[in-house]
């Protein structure tokens, strides 16, 4: 089945620690989002990459890293220059464009990895 | 400012009746899509329904509808006949401008849904 596949789905990290997500996709979509959820507060854009080899940064990036080397995959690297790491992060794709009158463009989400620094 | 404001932290209702959760946003684009999704203590984010700013209609999908009032800025999530399983949070989003100017959706606090049989 196409889908989002996030590993791992619950991660521990001491602090100082780099750590890295993983995020695959399947769906053929050429665009990949980075967003993290904090209780209270929704879901805020880290990074996101409309096509290989490209990325922007979201709203809070500062601290994380990304790559786009394959139009599949978009890793997502919590740096020990994160403040304050521990969060649901979620990775998302999405079709950028399409001709088709219905398009809407909505977000393809995956089931997420929760980071605890301990 | 807030671009997307959602004022109801929580909201009870009682099975198969209707309820309705607030959404209101604020943007200068005039074209622009408003999304909600619904979020299970599991985690995973989950699609319900899109509406164009230029649709005149509100949108419909199944059980759930949107009451897209454009000069009020608001997005209204309406579910009819709830269900025990429609207990989840529930993220009211919107993307800026064009698509061709990439699909970024920024999201509200949500709101958590809680049905009582």
């Amino acid at each position: 089945d196409g889908g989002i596949t996030q590993s791992p789905k619950y991660l521990f990290r001491k602090e100082g620690q780099n750590v890295t997500l993983s995020c695959e996709q399947n769906l053929n979509h050429d665009a990949m989002y980075w967003y993290r959820q904090d209780p209270g507060q929704g879901l805020r854009l880290i990074y996101y990459s409309q096509i290989v080899n490209d990325f922007q940064k979201g709203d809070i990036a500062e601290g994380y890293s990304v790559s786009r080397e394959k139009k599949e995959s978009f890793p997502l690297t919590v740096t020990s220059a994160q403040k304050n790491p521990t969060a649901f992060y979620l990775c998302a794709s999405s079709i950028d464009q399409s001709k088709d009158r219905g398009f809407t463009g909505e977000l393809f989400f995956g089931e997420g990895s929760r980071l605890t620094v301990l | 400012a807030q671009k997307i404001t959602q004022t109801q932290p929580g909201m009870f209702v009682q099975e198969k009746e209707a309820v309705t959760l607030d959404c209101t946003y604020d943007t200068s684009d005039q074209s622009y899509g408003l999304f909600w999704y619904k979020q299970p203590s599991s985690g995973e984010m989950i699609f319900l329904i899109y509406q164009g700013s230029y649709d005149e209609q509100n949108a419909t999908e199944g059980r759930y509808s949107l009451n897209f009032q454009k000069a009020r800025k608001s997005a209204n999530l309406v579910i009819s006949a709830s269900q025990l399983g429609d207990s989840a949070m529930y993220f009211c989003a919107m993307r800026e401008g064009i698509l061709e100017y990439g699909n970024k959706l920024v999201f509200g606090a949500g709101t958590i849904l809680r049905v009582k049989s």
